[in-house]
């Protein structure tokens, strides 16, 4: 399988700024991806990076260095609703997707 | 508004019973994927299809196999369920890489599955 690593879990102050890096072992893949999960819902998608760089989302920016096999997910005027797990997740044909272990953010007031 | 619906949202099965969860996506999507997610591990693949009758093996397809007669609907049968298949388990479905270049999946709101 593909090797995707994420921190664990992640804590900031409502109003912040904070990122949650993905690094991953594997290659040959057309894209990164972020997915959010709230506890007892289905994962949905944030954010695409098919090219080096950052892409930018409203509050969410993503960024891929393929050179340095790592990615990013930037979420920016943190707010209490933004508690969830993040998942980068690298696509491979016909969008065949593998997903890393997951980013639990806690958000405090 | 797009749709992947799983048929059950809790299910509780015996050891040894064959169980069959079922994904219909109403979004005309090539793609299906059947993940398993489980604390600290994330999603992991189990099964994929990418046309109807096709399907490739995830990374951990022991125990499990699957279905896809019908565009709409994919499979996943345990046939002998064990209790170290108790976990919760996401259907997703996205479009082919040559129709869209979209890498966007979308996921059910999944079956958590105890095997007792």
């Amino acid at each position: 399988g593909q090797s995707l690593e994420q921190p664990s879990e992640v804590t900031a102050v409502e109003g912040a700024i904070v990122q949650i890096n993905c690094t991953y072992q594997t290659s040959g893949f057309y894209g990164l991806s972020w997915y959010q999960q709230h506890d007892g819902g289905a994962p949905t998608f944030l954010s695409y990076n098919a090219l080096d760089g950052l892409e930018e989302t409203g509050r969410f920016s993503s960024f891929l260095s393929r050179s340095d096999s790592y990615g990013y997910l930037l979420l920016q005027e943190l707010q209490m609703k933004d508690s969830a797990s993040y998942f980068c997740a690298v696509g491979y044909n016909f969008n065949k997707f593998y997903f890393g272990s997951g980013t639990k953010l806690n958000v405090k007031p | 508004d797009v749709k992947v619906t799983q048929s059950s949202r809790y299910l509780v099965k015996r050891t040894g019973e064959k169980v069959f969860l079922e994904c219909v996506q109403d979004m005309d999507h090539e793609n299906m994927f059947w993940y398993r997610q489980d604390p600290g591990l994330g999603l992991r693949l189990i099964y994929f299809s990418y046309d109807v009758k096709m399907k490739e093996k995830g990374d951990i397809p022991e125990g499990y196999s699957v279905s896809r007669e019908k565009k709409e609907r994919f499979s996943l049968i345990l046939e002998s369920a064990s209790t170290n298949q108790t976990s919760m388990y996401l259907c997703a479905s996205s479009p082919a890489l040559d129709r869209v270049m979209n890498t966007e999946a979308f996921f059910g709101q999944g079956t958590r599955l105890t095997v007792v």
